[in-house]
């Protein structure tokens, strides 16, 4: 079944320290690979995608992903928390094998960071 | 960038009545819109693939007679929620993207629609 897991419920970082948010997929074919964030009782905002090419995504409000095929993750990053980082990342994957280009959601990380 | 309305952001009905949830792409077309529930600290649960022009695509599970989904014109893809019960409050997400572009391209979401049935 294709899928799209985030090992991590939850992930806390200080303020000014370098963040991760781990992401791994199961999806046959070239999937295309997103990141979303979720503020409280708000939609979700795109943060950045890979289609291909280069492996390191840059997105919005400094943040990257780094797509690795053979370890089939996509993991987001950023240099330097911020307390407004802090929010609700999902994981998204979207591609041929997804049952008509349909997007499968992770469960969801949420991000705590402490000043 | 491209955006999505939906309306109204925050609606309480009382049991056994029906409800509308409006979603709008305000400066683009979009042929396929879909309809997201979520749990609280849960993710999204994809319902309904809106089509325009023709009927939606309900996932497995998911009533159709229930939540009616009309997809008028290519701004414009509506949620009913019919004969509402408490379990049915929820919050509900939209998402649209842009017609003619390819699959790789980015999904824009609504705000969301917080649903309170009492």
């Amino acid at each position: 079944a294709q899928s799209v897991a985030q090992p991590e419920d939850q992930v806390n970082v200080a303020e000014g320290n370098p963040l991760t948010v781990k992401c791994t997929y199961s999806v046959s074919g070239n999937p295309y690979l997103f990141w979303y964030v979720q503020y409280p009782n708000r939609g979700l905002q795109f943060l950045l995608k890979y289609i291909t090419g280069d492996n390191l995504v840059k997105g919005s409000y400094g943040f990257e992903a780094e797509f690795n095929k053979s370890q089939t993750s996509f993991h987001l990053k950023k240099p330097s928390a911020l307390v407004s980082d802090s929010a609700l990342y999902f994981c998204a994957v979207r591609g041929p094998n997804t049952g008509g280009f349909k997007t499968i959601f992770g469960a969801g990380t949420r991000l705590f960071v402490k000043a | 960038g491209a955006v999505v309305s939906q309306h109204p952001s925050r609606v309480i009905c009382k049991s056994g009545t029906s409800v509308k949830i409006e979603c709008r792409s305000l400066d683009f077309q979009a042929t396929t819109m879909f309809w997201y529930r979520q749990f609280p600290k849960q993710s999204l649960m994809l319902m309904a693939t809106s089509n325009e022009g023709s009927k939606a695509t309900y996932e497995q599970g998911v009533e159709k007679d229930k939540f009616l989904i009309n997809h008028a014109s290519l701004t414009l893809s509506t949620l009913t929620v019919t004969s509402a019960h408490p379990e049915d409050s929820s919050f509900y997400i939209c998402s649209a993207t842009p017609r003619g572009q390819n699959p790789g391209n980015t999904i824009y979401f609504g705000e969301g629609s917080w649903l309170t049935v009492v």
